[in-house]
């Protein structure tokens, strides 16, 4: 089976930091991924981890630690825009070359001024 | 290039009844799947499929069928709504690999 392990909401002011933490058990797994969505809106993808250590994509960086189960999207000189919900995803093998992605319940982030 | 369509936006449904929600895409894309999204429960897998003439049960699939026919699209039937079945439907794809996910607006769907 697949789950993952995210904080519901989580606040921070504008021009700080913030590290939304996801931890995951997930079958045959292949990589972790980043999506957030605005209000009203529909997800779009943030970054991607195959390997283990840390990708950055401008303010937005992401880590896995495959022997940990763990990763994280840490958002740097947040802006109000920032403000959504942020969800990990694992992406695990579900048999006969199939895959499946299996996505947190996602952490609420506000961004406060 | 219209990436991923969903039609339709919105759905009232009364109880007992069927409809289909349409998915097309215009990227080739292998990989499409469907997701429910309800308030606390994050995205939740109904049905996937990795190419045209296979499907493949995700999370959630009670209640629902898929077919594909076509690489293009990639419908979801609902056979008998019911009031659990009212939520936010996003159809979802990929080129497969690690490609990542490209979600349609998604379809509002409420049964009464």
């Amino acid at each position: 089976g697949q789950s993952l392990e995210q904080p519901s909401e989580v606040t921070a002011v504008e021009g700080a930091i913030v590290q939304i933490n996801c931890t995951y058990q997930t079958s045959g797994f292949y990589g972790l991924s980043w999506y957030q969505q605005h209000d009203g809106g529909a997800p779009t993808f943030l970054s991607y981890n195959a390997l283990d250590g840390l990708e950055e994509t401008g303010r937005f960086s992401s880590f896995l630690s495959r022997s940990d189960s763990y990763g994280y999207l840490l958002l740097q000189e947040l802006q109000m825009k920032d403000s959504a919900s942020y969800f990990c995803a694992a992406k695990g093998y579900s048999g006969a070359g199939s895959y499946q992605l299996t996505f947190g319940k996602g952490t609420k982030l506000s961004v406060i001024p | 290039n219209a990436g991923v369509t969903q039609t339709p936006k919105f759905q009232v449904l009364k109880t007992g009844q069927s409809m289909t929600l349409q998915c097309a895409q215009d990227m080739n894309h292998e990989y499409m799947s469907w997701y429910r999204q309800d308030p606390g429960m994050g995205l939740r897998l109904i049905h996937y499929s990795v190419g045209a003439g296979i499907t493949d049960q995700g999370e959630v699939p009670n209640g629902y069928n898929v077919s594909r026919s076509t690489t293009e699209d990639f419908p979801l039937r609902l056979l008998s709504a019911a009031p659990s079945q009212t939520s936010v439907y996003f159809c979802a794809t990929a080129t497969g690999g690690n490609s990542p996910l490209h979600f349609g607006n998604g379809t509002r769907l409420t049964v009464t």
